[in-house]
C-alpha cells in the first residue's frame, strides 16, 4: 500500500524567512496530494492541494510542487509569519480513496 | 457554509467502558471518513462511507469498533470495550467528490 514520508519533523525559522517541507510517496498510482495545517486542539485545515496533471500550484505565500517521476512533492511558504506556526501534514491518495498522511512537520516561526 | 460538526469535543472513560462519537458532515457531501490520530502522528483511516454504504473498513478493529451512517448524512462511531491504546483524537472528514476532504475539530478521547 501507499507510504508517505515527510521531512523534516521540526523546522524553526525567523519571521520573513521561507520554509520548505518535503514528502515522498511510494504508490505511482496516487494522483492527489493535499497539504493540511493543524493548530493545537483543532482539526486539520486544507491549505493547498495539487493533482498529478499539474507540476506547480501557488496561492499567495504558499506554493506546492510535484515531481511525479521522483515521486516527491514539496510545500513552500514564503515570508513566514508567527501565525504560520503549526503542524503541517502532507498526504496522498488515489481517486476516491482515503488519504495517507505523513507524520507531520512542526513549524515554529519566531519574531 | 457550515463546516463538519463533531461531538463531544472531549471524552474521558475507563478501559472496558463504551463510548460513541457523532459527526455531521458538510451539507451535500456524499463521502464521509473517520480517522484516528494518535498523538504525534498523522491521521489514519478507520472507515469510509459513500452515502450510507461502506467503501473501506479494512483498518477498522471490528472486534471493538463499529460505525454507521444512517440515511447517508450524519454518522456515529462506537468503541466497545475501550482499551488504553484507543486514546487518540477521532476525526471526521467529508468530501464533495472524489478527493478534497474537509475535517471537523475532532473528539479527544482519553482512556484511563
Amino acid at each position: 500500500g501507499e507510504n508517505v514520508e515527510q521531512h523534516p519533523s521540526t523546522l524553526s525559522v525567523q519571521e520573513g524567512d521561507s520554509a520548505v517541507i518535503k514528502c515522498t510517496y511510494s504508490d505511482s498510482a496516487s494522483n492527489y496530494f493535499p497539504w493540511y495545517k493543524q493548530e493545537l486542539g483543532k482539526g486539520p485545515q486544507l491549505i493547498i492541494d495539487i493533482r498529478s496533471n499539474v507540476g506547480e500550484k501557488k496561492d499567495q505565500r504558499i506554493a506546492v510542487t510535484l515531481n511525479k517521476t521522483a515521486k516527491h512533492f514539496s510545500l513552500h511558504i514564503t515570508e513566514t509569519q508567527p501565525e504560520d506556526s503549526a503542524v503541517y501534514f502532507c498526504a496522498a491518495s488515489k481517486w476516491g480513496t482515503a488519504l495517507i498522511f505523513g507524520k507531520g512537520t512542526t513549524l515554529s516561526v519566531s519574531s | 457554509e457550515a463546516g463538519v460538526a463533531q461531538s463531544p469535543r472531549y471524552k474521558i472513560i475507563e478501559k472496558r467502558q463504551s463510548v460513541a462519537f457523532w459527526c455531521n458532515p458538510i451539507s451535500g457531501h456524499a463521502t464521509l471518513y473517520w480517522y484516528q490520530q494518535i498523538l504525534g502522528q498523522g491521521p489514519k483511516l478507520l472507515i469510509q462511507f459513500q452515502n450510507n454504504g461502506v467503501v473501506d473498513d479494512s483498518q477498522l478493529p471490528k472486534d471493538r469498533f463499529s460505525a454507521e451512517r444512517l440515511k447517508g448524512v450524519d454518522s456515529t462511531l462506537k468503541i466497545q470495550p475501550a482499551k488504553l491504546e484507543d486514546s487518540a483524537v477521532y476525526l471526521c472528514a467529508s468530501s464533495p467528490g472524489q478527493d478534497e476532504q474537509y475535517f471537523g475539530p475532532g473528539t479527544r478521547l482519553t482512556v484511563t
